[in-house]
């Protein structure tokens, strides 16, 4: 049972590129999230999804996409980088809001 | 407007010094209070969750607590190993489809 699996754990890439940080759970977790963890802000939420072929936006959506295609996968597309995007992402899945949330490690981008 | 509050930002305790965090918050109707627990490099890792006033939970050298405005997470005679970021995170009834996390508090406990 591996959980919640990101990747890459680590990522630099230049202003205007773009990319996508995947996410993976593998306990059929209904409810699936992405935050952005900066110094001193905790834990912002970008998007989240509460089941496949269902999105919404969070609290820091500009500059970040996301799809659900499948219960299992919830990736977040860069669609063109910019150094404010410079961050620890995390990935985070639950059966709902009422059940504690199961994190992954995290990805760290840096934005040059 | 749902908001979380954790103080201190850290602290610093000598093994074996008992002490409380604090996470207070305002929220329209509490669906559930949870406490987390980062390690440098890591992901939170669940460590509670309480859903109505009165409640109490504990593990080990933790025990968390809630009343209608708070929550406290007690460290018994900590350990050097209970040092990590401890994050709490409120569900409430109007943001049904989000957490919202305080910025966590940094606890160091020297041998």
């Amino acid at each position: 049972n591996a959980g919640v699996t990101q990747t890459p754990k680590f990522q630099v890439l230049k202003t205007g590129q773009s990319m996508t940080l995947q996410c993976a759970q593998d306990m059929n977790h209904e409810y699936m999230s992405w935050y952005r963890q900066d110094p001193g802000m905790g834990l912002r939420l970008i998007h989240y999804s509460v089941g496949a072929g269902i999105t919404d936006q969070g609290e820091v959506p500009n500059g970040y996409n996301v799809s659900r295609s499948t219960t299992e996968d919830f990736p977040l597309r860069l669609l063109s980088a910019a150094p404010s995007q410079t961050s620890v992402y995390f990935c985070a899945s639950s059966y709902d809001l009422n059940q504690p949330q199961h994190f992954g490690d995290g990805t760290r981008l840096s934005i040059l | 407007e749902d908001q979380v509050t954790q103080s201190p930002e850290a602290l610093r305790l000598q093994e074996g010094e008992s002490s409380s965090l604090n996470c207070s918050y305002t929220v329209s109707g509490l669906r559930g209070l949870f406490w987390y627990r980062q390690d440098p490099g890591k992901g939170p890792e669940f460590l509670f969750t309480l859903y109505s006033a009165g409640e109490e939970k504990e593990k080990e050298r933790l025990k968390a607590t809630l009343t209608k405005k708070e929550s406290f997470l007690h460290i018994t005679a900590p350990k050097p190993e209970d040092s990590a970021t401890y994050l709490c995170a409120v569900h409430g009834s109007y943001n049904t489809d989000k957490l919202i996390f305080g910025t966590g508090t940094r606890l160091q406990v020297f041998p």
